[in-house]
Parts: C-alpha cells; sequence; structure tokens
C-alpha cells in the first residue's frame, strides 16, 4: 500500500458525459500527479499540482482538467468524454525527493 | 525530449532463473531513473531509483538496476526469480522542467514465470 488513495476504483459512463476522479496524496506529500494508462499509448503523465499550484503539463486533452485544493487533494475532471477516454487514470504524489507513489487507479468505461 | 526504450515486450523465465530487463533512455541532463512494477489490476509499485553516486542501486524483492551512462542505460536484474515476480516492469526517467516533475515511461516488459 502506497498510502495513496483513488475514488472510484471504477467508473463506467456514456459518452458526451463528465466524471470526476479524486485522489489524496500520502500523508505529508505536496505534489500530485496524474497519468493516464491505455492500451495504445502506454503510461502518459498528464498534469503535476504542487501545493494548489499547477507545475507542469503533459499531454492533456483540453478537455481535462485538474485542481489541487488546500487540503491537498486533487480532482481531475474529465469531459465531453469520448469511447477513446477509456483508460485507467493514475495519481501519484511526491515528497521532498523525486520519487512518486502511485496509487491504485481509477478504471474509466467509456460506452 | 526525454524517451525511455524497453525493446523487450515479453519475457519468459523459469522460476530460479536469473533475469535481466532491458532499459535504453534519452535524456539531455544526469537523468533520474525508475523502475515500477505493476501486476493485474493493480498500481504502480516502485522497485528502485537511481538519482546519483554508486552506479549499482539496490532495490525492494531482491532487485538490482545498473546506471550505465556510456549505454544510456538502466538495466534492471534478478538473481533467481519467483512465480510471484509474474508482473510488467516499467522503466521511467525523471524529467526536472520548470519547478515541475513528470515521469516518461517505457512501454513496459511483461514477465512470465514458468514453474
Amino acid at each position: 500500500d502506497s498510502g495513496v488513495t483513488q475514488t472510484p476504483k471504477h467508473l463506467i459512463t456514456a459518452t458526451g458525459q463528465r466524471v470526476t476522479l479524486r485522489c489524496s496524496p500520502r500523508s505529508g506529500d505536496l505534489s500530485v500527479y496524474w497519468y493516464q494508462q491505455s492500451l495504445d499509448q502506454g503510461l502518459q503523465f498528464l498534469i503535476q499540482y504542487y501545493n494548489g499550484e499547477e507545475r507542469a503539463k503533459g499531454n492533456i486533452l483540453e478537455r481535462f482538467s485538474a485542481q489541487q485544493f488546500p487540503d491537498l487533494h486533487s480532482e481531475l475532471n474529465l469531459s465531453s468524454l469520448e469511447l477513446g477516454d477509456s483508460a485507467l487514470y493514475f495519481c501519484a504524489s511526491s515528497g521532498q525527493g523525486y520519487e512518486q507513489y502511485f496509487g491504485p487507479g481509477t478504471r474509466l468505461t467509456v460506452t | 525530449a526525454q524517451s525511455v526504450t524497453q525493446p523487450d515486450i515479453h519475457i519468459t523465465v523459469s522460476e530460479g532463473a536469473s533475469l535481466e530487463l532491458r532499459c535504453n533512455y534519452s535524456y539531455g541532463a544526469t537523468p533520474y531513473l525508475f523502475w515500477y512494477v505493476q501486476s493485474p489490476g493493480q498500481g504502480l509499485q516502485l522497485l528502485l531509483k537511481y538519482f546519483s553516486g554508486d552506479t549499482l542501486v539496490q532495490g525492494i524483492k531482491g532487485f538490482e538496476a545498473e546506471f550505465k551512462r556510456s549505454q544510456s542505460s538502466f538495466n534492471l536484474r534478478k538473481p533467481s526469480v519467483h512465480w510471484s515476480d509474474a508482473a510488467e516492469y516499467f522503466c521511467a526517467v525523471g524529467a526536472l522542467t520548470g519547478g515541475g516533475n513528470k515521469l516518461t515511461f517505457g512501454t513496459g516488459t511483461q514477465l512470465k514465470v514458468e514453474l
């Protein structure tokens, strides 16, 4: 158990809908990262937040957005969902070191 | 831009045999390198990391990796594989840019262990 929690574990929704994925980092970690894992794209970095501020951005679609709240939990919002958005979405956190600790993931299925 | 290549998509070894998983990276500066393992339906578990110093690093579960700058490689090894090691293994390079820290992953190597 990495100490990073993600909810929900599974999410099934229809095309065009909007969903919110939630992540709680390890106790004391200020950085939160979001990654997408799909069969065709592999593991891709989406975005990083540090203590509430966006720090780095990867290949995140404009339909996707994220934020980190004062209690350091983070949410990833996915809107206008398409079939191709079906994937595993991982949250990770890090503290003083550079290593990132991953949560169990949220499996999103868009039908 | 950084990149990671894991040339072996699938590897099968017998239980008790030694293991080496290959990883090559491309990065302009001194890399931060990691190996993660993912069991089916699970998240990624950090096996080991290299930041600087000794080029042979030890990790959890009896794994080790050697950083070779001249070959841009960071291969993962284990002297004797156990059936429970069957999983997917990912090599990653960390990039520090503009205050941010992102990981770029390879495509993974699926390890099968024959009993």
